[in-house]
């Protein structure tokens, strides 16, 4: 079945330093990919999704792009702010297209 | 927007006692989640449903229900509670057949059982 591996944290970075978080997946078919994100005592939200292969997603300045060559949707961004410090979950569609597949969270810290 | 709200924020339950967790969306989804977050573990499917009346097990349905009597609401039920059963409870929802599947999430609730 279809299964997300992301990299684990925590993940801890200075003001303005380069963010990957790694994350890998198998899957049967054409999934949909998604970054979600999850703030301090907050529920999860959608950062950013890609559809199709070489699709490239992006929102506040965070960007990921939908590799099937190497089964990849990795997580960069440039020049993290402390506003950034959340934790930031991959997932994938199921098989059935109804649920999602998660990965197991990986938490960011900033620090000032 | 759409807008996912869950009962309550933080809950205190003692062993044994019969919990109601209760989720409303209000954008017409059809389908609704339950999941439960511990560290280290990530999200976890308890059950979802993809209709009125319509409920289907999700990864780790042991110990608890649910019930969605209407589309827009979506209950969770722990018949006993239990102490492991203290976690964070998410609820999302999301529209059958939109093109990227997206998952609305509420803010959580926080459950303790003592």
């Amino acid at each position: 079945g279809n299964s997300v591996t992301q990299m684990e944290g925590p993940v801890t970075l200075s003001e303005e330093a380069f963010l990957t978080i790694n994350c890998t997946y198998t899957a049967t078919g054409y999934p949909s990919l998604f970054w979600y994100v999850q703030y301090p005592g907050e529920g999860l939200q959608l950062l950013l999704k890609a559809t199709k292969a070489d699709d490239k997603g992006s929102n506040k300045g965070f960007e990921a792009t939908y590799r099937k060559e190497t089964t990849s949707f990795h997580l960069e961004k440039g020049s993290v702010q402390v506003s950034d410090s959340a934790v930031y979950f991959c997932a994938l569609t199921g098989g059935n297209n109804r649920k999602l597949i998660w990965g197991l969270g990986t938490s960011l810290a900033v620090n000032p | 927007d759409v807008k996912v709200t869950q009962s309550s924020r933080y809950l205190v339950k003692r062993t044994g006692e019969k919990v109601f967790l209760e989720c409303v969306q209000d954008m017409d989804h059809e389908n609704m989640f339950w999941y439960r977050q511990d560290p280290g573990l990530g999200l976890r499917l308890i059950y979802f449903s993809y209709d009125v009346k319509m409920k289907e097990k999700g990864d780790i349905p042991e110990g608890y229900s649910v019930s969605r009597e209407k589309k827009e609401r979506f209950s969770l039920i722990l018949e006993s509670a239990s102490t492991n059963q203290t976690s964070m409870y998410l609820c999302a929802s999301s529209l059958q057949g939109a093109r990227y599947n997206e998952q609305f999430f509420g803010p959580g609730t926080r459950l303790t059982v003592l």
